[in-house]
This record gives C-alpha cells, sequence and structure tokens, in this order.
C-alpha cells in the first residue's frame, strides 16, 4: 500500500487564486512527521512546510499552510494568492518514528499557474 | 544560510563504469542521506548515514552501491558498475538530528546519465 498519496497528477490554476493540494498518508506509527517540498523545472528541492503528528496547531509559513486533519490521515497544502513561480512539482513526505529513516514521498503534483 | 552542495552538477557516464557522486552536507548536522529521483517519478530514499556507518537503508540500495564519509565535510555515494536504470537525479541531504520532527536540507542534485 502507498505511504502518500497525492491524487492531483496535474492543476491548473489562476493566478491569485488560492489552490489546495491533497496529499493523505497511511501509517501505524503515532509519532511522525508530514513535509512539502517544491521542485521548480530546475530541479532542485525546496523544503515549503512541516507539521508533526503531535502539533496541535496547522502549520504556517508564509502564503503556505497545511490542512491537517489527523483522523483522516490528511495533510492538504494550501498555497494562498498564487504567483506564476509556484508552478512547480509539488511532493507531500512523511517520515516515521525516531529513527534515521529517509522520507517517504508521493508521486507529487504538477501545479501550474496561468495568468 | 547554510546549503548542502552537491557536485558535479551533471555526470555522464559508460554502461560498466563506476561513479563517485560527492556530498558536503551542512557542516552541524549528523545525519547525512542519498536519495534518487528517475525522470519523471517521485523521489525515493537509498539511505541514510550517521557516525561513519549506515542507518538505514532501501531495498534499491544493493551491493552496487556504498557510501562513505572520507573526511570530515564530504559524503559520497559510489556505484560501482552503472546500468541504464541507474540514470536519475541524486539528491544528498543532511539534516540536525534524527527523527521525524527533523528537517531535511537537500542538496540541487547531480543528474547522473549512464549511455
Amino acid at each position: 500500500a502507498q505511504k502518500i498519496t497525492q491524487t492531483q497528477p496535474g492543476m491548473f490554476v489562476q493566478e491569485k487564486e488560492a489552490v489546495t493540494l491533497d496529499c493523505t498518508y497511511d501509517t501505524s506509527d503515532p509519532s511522525y512527521g508530514l513535509f512539502w517540498y517544491k521542485q521548480p523545472s530546475s530541479g532542485e528541492m525546496i523544503f515549503l512546510i512541516y507539521q508533526g503528528s503531535y502539533d496541535q496547531q496547522n502549520a504556517t509559513e508564509g502564503r503556505y499552510s497545511l490542512n491537517f486533519q489527523k483522523a483522516r490521515k490528511s495533510a492538504n497544502l494550501v498555497i494562498s494568492a498564487s504567483q506564476l513561480g509556484d508552478s512547480a512539482m509539488y511532493f507531500c513526505a512523511m517520515r516515521e518514528g525516531g529513527g534515521a529513516d529517509g522520507l517517504t514521498f508521493g508521486k507529487g503534483t504538477h501545479l501550474i499557474i496561468q495568468p | 544560510e547554510p546549503e548542502v552542495t552537491q557536485t558535479p552538477s551533471h555526470q555522464v557516464t559508460q554502461m560498466g563504469q563506476e561513479v563517485i557522486l560527492r556530498c558536503v552536507p551542512i557542516s552541524n548536522h549528523l545525519y547525512f542521506y542519498w536519495y534518487r529521483q528517475i525522470l519523471g517519478q517521485k523521489v525515493e530514499f537509498l539511505v541514510s548515514f550517521y557516525n561513519n556507518e549506515i542507518s538505514e537503508k532501501s531495498e534499491i540500495f544493493d551491493d552496487q552501491f556504498s557510501v562513505e564519509r572520507p573526511d570530515g565535510s564530504n559524503f559520497t555515494l559510489k556505484i560501482r558498475s552503472t546500468k541504464l536504470e541507474d540514470s536519475a537525479m541524486y539528491f544528498c541531504a543532511s539534516s540536525e538530528l534524527a527523527g521525524s520532527s527533523y528537517e531535511q536540507y537537500f542538496g540541487p542534485g547531480t543528474r547522473l546519465t549512464v549511455t
């Protein structure tokens, strides 16, 4: 079974609109972290936002917020007031427990912002 | 701001040749990782490294792969005998500590092309 599921392979959004990128996850570990990364066409992986499983409040970083619904095991990324520079691949990732395991990534969503 | 660096940015090699990909993690970080991303696919964890030994590895990380920290700053990934299917972007990452709440900082990647 997929540990991270991103159901939107691609999205087109008008500039200045808000956009929600979906992510659901699967884990039985009570301690986990959820991450969102942006990958522009140049290829680098840019960290956007982090949510811990014990965090009571949804994470926010500037125009990025994470809609964390623990019971539903979802961690959707919300980008407010989208900009042309937001066009990129977006990956949701999870890290479980306290060990040195790597991140498990979803397949990504290709977001295109249209003027 | 400190960052993870990787060299070279692009490596072309012939099938069967050995390649070494180099990374310089952030200086006060203790955990190091390698990931790969085959073109158009998701990012996949290869291996994590702490205290001069492998902490975790995925099923992708077979005997053809090895990692080393040859000095106090570099962290390398060696592929002994490259195959066509090793063509991918290889990302190095580092984190201050292990555990689900610690962000992994990614380098810009090395694009490996095996011909």
